[in-house]
């Protein structure tokens, strides 16, 4: 149990264009989802927290007008990279819980390799 | 300082020898703390979840919290070529990372060596 699916796994694009990344909770609901990007051999670094039906809560650093995030139900949260460019190139993946099911872990995606041109 | 220190690797071992993995932190609020595996352009999978100090096992893995140090350990024995991959741990304060995200350490590469 407990599987997050995340698409795409892999997007190509052209400096400027937006992108929309989905993370779906499959077997269970999503209270809160977290949004993580990883270069490499580096850290997982949170960059935002969305709990369903609010706004998110981005992390320091973390451009909300840049990075937009939607958790409009219980099983699906969207990050669009809005005019996306080489330096927005990364590994990106969400992590999503249940806060009503107590100190339970997160659950990963398997991310999305974004690569702009 | 950062506040989760974990060495990069990479390690290299033998099949079937036992492997240790550690890290430091410094947030003496941690509580909650986990290890996952991350095969290469995938997420994370959860391999240990503990909370305060102890042991605990799983099978071939057991994990260690020594907060009195701020330290922990990953241990797998008997390992395998199919346990090459990056281990990262991560910890909260608040179970499950609870609103705030976890904070990870930087991972270390393993590869066993048929």
């Amino acid at each position: 149990g407990a599987v997050v699916s995340q698409h795409p796994s892999w997007v190509i694009c052209k400096s400027g264009t937006s992108v929309k990344i989905e993370c779906r909770s499959l077997d269970f609901q999503a209270t809160t989802m977290f949004w993580y990007r990883q270069f490499p051999k580096k850290s997982l670094m949170l960059m935002a927290t969305s709990n369903e039906g609010s706004k998110a809560t981005y992390e320091q650093g973390v451009e909300k007008d840049k990075f937009l995030i939607n958790h409009a139900s219980l099983t699906l949260s969207t990050l669009t990279v809005t005019s996306a460019h080489p330096e927005d190139s990364s590994f990106y993946i969400c992590s999503a819980r249940d806060w009503r099911r107590g100190n339970q872990p997160q659950h990963f995606g398997d991310g999305t390799r974004l690569s702009i041109l | 300082q950062k506040e989760v220190e974990q060495d990069p690797g990479p390690l290299s071992v033998p099949e079937g020898a036992i492997v240790s993995l550690n890290c430091t932190y410094s947030n003496s609020a941690f509580q909650y703390f986990m290890w996952y595996r991350q095969y290469s352009r995938k997420g994370p999978e959860l391999l240990m979840y503990t909370y305060s100090s102890g042991n605990k096992e799983d099978g071939r893995f057991t994990a260690q919290v020594d907060k009195s140090s701020k330290y922990i350990s990953l241990f797998i024995r008997d390992s395998q070529p199919s346990d090459s991959a990056t281990y990262l741990c991560a910890m909260s304060a608040i179970g499950g990372g609870g609103a705030d995200g976890l904070t990870f350490g930087k991972g270390t590469h393993l590869i066993i060596q048929p």
